[in-house]
């Protein structure tokens, strides 16, 4: 019930290529998902975020889906860069706190 | 006002001491939060705090932990009789809660080594 199942755990993409992670929770009353990249050593920060009225919402390079049907979220990050590659959650809202996944790593390589 | 601020960024503790960490939120946000977060894991909820309010508290949060926030603006969590478990980067976020948003701004985290 309270988890969101984050993946893939790790994801090495070539520059210029997509990426995407996938999350899927189960309780269906969550309305917010964000998601924040983390950078080695740094705090983690929101880069986008999506309410359940809403299917997809985009902001140049990042894109957020959200099923909310088969309870799925997905970030999409294309033309990736390096500079991209971080940690990165996402999350629900339940209600009174943020709950994250795991993480995935991602790895960007020129 | 520029963020979400947190003392000390470091601090290594011997086993079985106590330690306190700071965090200073941005000034207009009403809602403060504490997270836990290890190595390769997600921030895990521990509690938060609507204005001087402590309004819930996670499971993983044990009686050697407790948390204030005496006048709704800074908040302070301690950890009595460290644990080498207890070994995490602690992370605070505020947020202003109303309007619909839920967002957060994370502080940069204090990591606690216990030895």
């Amino acid at each position: 019930g309270e988890n969101v199942e984050q993946h893939p755990s790790t994801l090495s993409v070539q520059e210029g290529d997509s990426a995407v992670i996938k999350c899927t929770y189960s309780d269906s009353a969550s309305n917010y998902f964000p998601w924040y990249k983390q950078e080695l050593g740094k705090r983690p920060q929101l880069i986008i975020d999506i309410r359940s009225n809403v299917g997809e919402k985009k902001d140049q390079r990042i894109a957020v889906t959200l099923n909310k049907t088969a309870k799925h979220f997905s970030l999409h990050i294309t033309e990736t860069q390096p500079e991209d590659s971080a940690v990165y959650f996402c999350a629900r809202w339940a209600g009174t706190a943020l709950i994250f996944g795991k993480g995935t790593t991602l790895s960007v390589s020129s | 006002d520029t963020g979400v601020s947190q003392d000390p960024r470091h601090k290594i503790t011997k086993r079985g001491q106590n330690v306190t960490f700071r965090c200073d939120p941005i000034s207009e946000h009403n809602r403060l939060y504490w997270y836990r977060q290890t190595l390769g894991q997600g921030p895990e909820f521990l509690t938060y705090f609507q204005n001087e309010a402590q309004l819930e508290k996670s499971r993983l949060l044990s009686d050697r932990f407790s948390a204030e926030r005496p006048k709704g603006s800074f908040s302070t969590l301690e950890i009595q009789r460290t644990e080498q478990g207890d070994s995490a980067m602690y992370l605070c976020a505020s947020s202003f809660l109303g309007g619909g948003n839920y967002g957060y701004t994370f502080g940069s985290g204090t990591r606690l080594t216990v030895v």
